[in-house]
């Protein structure tokens, strides 16, 4: 079936350590996002791209990091500057039918 | 985008209807009304959309308003599985050029009951 793959579903890591969540999409999709959700909020974009090699900041891109050297791909690493890691990352892609969402990442900083 | 404004929360018995209200006011004449429902610890989950005409599809349907500031989302038969946040979003089309990154505000908690 066509969808978006995320894993791992979760994942730990120690404070100062950089870390990064893939997302894989087989749905031949141009645009692809990365948001984080914490608890009882909405969802924050991070990074998005619409084409391969091609990437643009979100709402709250600091401390964070992402490449799409393939259109199937768009990685993001967490990295050490990012103050607050743990959280809910959910990685999308879109079509002019409205967005596909992944499973999510449930990412534990201790 | 347009910004959107929803109830924070709601409750509905099984088996009646849920009727989720949004108000979309400065939607513009090419955006679209979406929405989405996210149970817990899952990604959002696609449920319908629609521009001007009301809309209905296997889940739900969706009633916009003539001046199109509004919208409610209707689950006919609300089940206990209908239980999650719905979101209600505003968007242009991905031919504008915009870059249609979607603002997701908290959407409203509904929480169906016996």
């Amino acid at each position: 079936d066509g969808g978006i793959t995320q894993s791992p579903k979760y994942l730990f890591r120690k404070e100062g350590q950089n870390v990064t969540l893939s997302c894989e999409q087989n749905l031949n999709h141009d645009a692809m996002y990365w948001y984080r959700q914490d608890p009882g909020q909405g969802l924050r974009l991070i990074y998005y791209s619409q084409i391969v090699n091609d990437f643009q900041k979100g709402d709250i891109a600091e401390g964070y990091s992402v490449s799409r050297e393939k259109k199937e791909s768009f990685p993001l690493t967490v990295t050490s500057a990012q103050k607050n890691p743990t959280a809910f990352y959910l990685c999308a892609s879109l079509t002019g039918d409205g967005y596909t969402f992944g499973s999510g990442t449930r990412l534990t900083v201790v | 985008d347009a910004k959107t404004t929803q109830p924070p929360s709601m409750d509905c018995a099984e088996g009646r209807a849920a009727n989720l209200p949004c108000n979309h006011s400065t939607i513009s004449g090419n955006e679209y009304v979406y929405w989405y429902r996210q149970i817990h610890s899952q990604g959002p989950q696609y449920i319908i959309h629609g521009l001007k005409n009301n809309e209905t599809n296997e889940m739900a349907s969706l009633i916009i308003t003539e001046d199109r500031k509004s919208s409610t989302l209707i689950l006919p038969h609300a089940t206990l599985r209908d239980t999650a946040v719905y979101y209600c979003i505003v968007r242009a089309p991905l031919n504008t050029g915009t870059a249609s990154k979607l603002t997701f505000g908290t959407g409203t908690r509904l929480q169906v009951t016996l």
